[in-house]
């Protein structure tokens, strides 16, 4: 159980492009879901809050119109990197929160994001 | 003072060594604790959460609670070569009731063959 999708795997593309990325729970409601970008060799860093319905909370530092969060339902929720350039390549993590209290989150596969 | 701390590493064992992972938490009202692996150029990967003081037992693998003592610690019984990875502490930020975690740097494991 605690499945979670992410698509695409890996992403090139030409700078100014706008990339999307899905993040799915396939077996459970996720009320939550999670934003995340590490770069080599460094830990993780949250980008923002998706609740299912509201707008997303971004941590500082972080462009809210750089980068859109989309949670339209309680098992997707998207990120887009709007006008993409190559310090924007990373790799971009999420993860899902079920709807019970003190569930651990699950994480998808990630995103691997190559802005030439 | 970092709110959740480990030790970089590397920490090395050799195969089928137990191997000792340690972290501490700064704030007393946090209530959730995980666990996470995460191979080099993966996500990380849920290995065990826990939320009681006491051990919590999975397999080869023990989690132990010190909520006094504000530490979490993760055991690995007959270390394989393919535990060698980082393993990253987690934290529910108390102070978030989004579930927000916060991560220490995590700590490399080398198990050598």
């Amino acid at each position: 159980g605690a499945v979670v999708s992410q698509h695409p795997s890996w992403v090139i593309c030409k700078s100014g492009t706008s990339v999307k990325i899905e993040c799915r729970s396939l077996d459970f409601q996720a009320t939550t879901m999670f934003w995340y970008r590490q770069f080599p060799k460094q830990s993780l860093m949250l980008m923002a809050t998706s609740n299912e319905g509201s707008k997303a909370t971004y941590e500082q530092g972080v462009e809210k119109d750089k980068f859109l969060i989309n949670h339209a339902s309680l098992t997707l929720s998207t990120l887009t990197v709007t006008s993409a350039h190559p310090e924007d390549s990373s790799f971009y993590i999420c993860s899902a929160l079920g709807t019970q209290g003190h569930q651990p989150q699950h994480f998808g596969d990630g995103t691997r994001l190559s802005i030439l | 003072q970092k709110e959740v701390e480990q030790n970089s590493g590397p920490l090395s064992v050799p195969e089928g060594a137990i191997a000792s992972l340690n972290c501490t938490y700064s704030d007393r009202g946090s209530q959730s604790f995980f666990w996470y692996r995460q191979y080099s150029g993966k996500s990380p990967e849920l290995i065990m959460f826990i939320y009681s003081n006491g051990d919590k037992e999975d397999g080869r693998f023990t989690a132990q609670l010190n909520k006094a003592s504000q530490y979490v610690s993760l055991l690995i019984r007959d270390s394989q070569p393919s535990d060698s990875a980082t393993y990253l502490c987690a934290v529910y930020d108390p102070r978030s009731n989004t579930g927000k975690l916060i991560f220490g740097q995590g700590t490399t494991l080398q198990v050598k063959p």
